[in-house]
């Protein structure tokens, strides 16, 4: 298993502006992921981040709006770029210890609000 | 990716034994099944996963027909704390992606 923190919690944010949200794992880990999950809905796989590589997006999500760092083994961000309202969501990060198996743990996740 | 459907609620009464169906009818080869639980504010957690037969672990028991067109979670005498969203997903190994349907949203009563 693994233990998965996010930073912030929740934030407040204004139309146009960028938030990048924290996504730290206790251990080392190849595959991680970022979902968002709106008020009352079902997870969205936003994209995947492999270490060492470019992140690896679903249709609908693009780089532009969505990028992402994997800097090491142990840490990612996700920014939401020049947000609005439809971006309020909640945004998890999710890890894969078992060589793709689906075993996924998953952040508390990033409660966010675009005034 | 194998398409799943699932009841989107169901209702239960604390001690009961409670049974989620998923139907995954276009289910590959080498795809398996996979059940996650997500509490209120919280991230979904997994609970079981097999490719045929019976599973079983401390949480619940995984039963998968021989056509592996569906599957059933089952939840032996559920209490309040129980109340969650069930999801479940079907994926190869290997294929690291998985992509989670609309869920079954079950409520436990007193």
């Amino acid at each position: 298993s693994a233990v998965i923190s996010q930073k912030p919690s929740r934030d407040i944010c204004q139309r146009g502006t960028s938030l990048t949200i924290q996504c730290q794992v206790d251990s080392q880990v190849t595959m991680m992921f970022w979902y968002r999950q709106q008020p009352g809905q079902s997870l969205t796989l936003i994209a995947t981040a492999n270490q060492g590589s470019e992140a690896t997006y679903e249709s609908g999500f693009v780089i532009d709006k969505f990028p992402i760092s994997r800097p090491n083994l142990t840490f990612s961000t996700l920014t939401v770029s020049n947000m609005s309202p439809e971006d309020s969501s909640i945004y998890l990060c999710s890890v894969d210890f078992a060589g793709g198996y689906n075993e996924q743990f998953f952040g508390p996740g990033t409660r966010l609000t675009v005034l | 990716l194998a398409k799943t459907t699932q009841p989107i609620s169901m209702d239960s009464y604390e001690g009961q034994e409670v049974n989620i169906t998923c139907s995954h009818n276009n289910i590959a080869t080498n795809d398996y099944i996979t059940w996650y639980q997500q509490f209120p504010s919280q991230g979904p957690r997994f609970i079981i996963q097999g490719y045929k037969t019976k599973v079983t672990n401390e949480v619940a028991s995984l039963f998968i027909p021989a056509d592996r067109k569906s599957s059933t979670l089952s939840l032996p005498r559920v209490s309040l704390s129980d109340t969650a969203v069930y999801y479940c997903l079907v994926a190869s190994t290997g294929g690291f992606k998985t992509i989670f349907g609309a869920g079954t949203r079950l409520f436990v009563k007193a």
